[in-house]
């Protein structure tokens, strides 16, 4: 069965302070993996997307990383801030399919 | 350029009721979807329509329908509400379909009681 799960459900972490949230997939065969940020009452808003060839991309102080043998990609959150509060959402696109899977998210509270 | 918008953003409805939440898409957007957010469940997809045509659908009761007019603009109707119903209704519009993804709208809060 397809399914992306996200770890840790939630997380408080010291403004400043760096963390890495992650997400397993099962979703096979692989098209695209996409990292969401969704402020609390708001829409999710895209942060990145990688496809099967990528390792890493950045997108200021967000770095994702993806690895599709061991079908994990990670979020890293560098120098985290207040604004960094949020949940972040991994979203899987099997290939061949125009079906999502959706991961629960983590929940993230940054403190000053 | 205008996101995704969405209206109402708040919603208070009775049980029973029926409801009508609009989506204005991403000017040139041609594809827009439907989804579900409830603390427990995460998204979850009810539909997806293409030039005014249902491409896809989630496994949501009957109650929950949707259309999607000549200008891309969509509609989403919920009849005969139930307390469950309660939820953030988001909207996501993407040119042809969702391989880059998508972009949301920030939602309709709807809650019935």
């Amino acid at each position: 069965k397809n399914q992306v799960e996200q770890s840790p459900q939630s997380l408080i972490i010291l403004e400043g302070k760096n963390c890495t949230l992650q997400c397993n997939y099962t979703v096979s065969p692989f098209s695209n993996l996409r990292w969401y940020k969704q402020d609390t009452g708001r829409g999710p808003v895209s942060l990145t997307i990688m496809t099967f060839s990528e390792n890493t991309k950045s997108n200021g102080r967000y770095t994702a990383t993806l690895d599709a043998d061991t079908k994990q990609s990670s979020l890293h959150i560098t120098a985290s801030q207040l604004s960094d509060s949020a949940s972040y959402i991994c979203v899987v696109r099997g290939d061949n399919t125009d079906k999502l899977i959706f991961g629960t998210g983590t929940r993230l509270q940054v403190f000053p | 350029k205008a996101g995704v918008t969405q209206t109402p953003r708040y919603l208070i409805k009775t049980r029973g009721q029926q409801v009508t939440l609009s989506c204005s898409p991403i000017s040139g957007h041609r594809s827009v979807s439907w989804y579900q957010q409830t603390p427990g469940q995460g998204l979850q997809f009810l539909f997806e329509y293409f030039s005014e045509t249902q491409r896809n659908k989630g496994n949501f009761p009957g109650r929950f329908s949707g259309r999607q007019f000549s200008n891309s603009r969509s509609e989403m109707n919920v009849s005969t509400l139930e307390l469950g119903d309660s939820a953030l209704y988001l909207c996501a519009s993407s040119l042809v379909d969702n391989f880059y993804g998508y972009t949301f709208g920030s939602g309709t809060r709807l809650t019935v009681v």
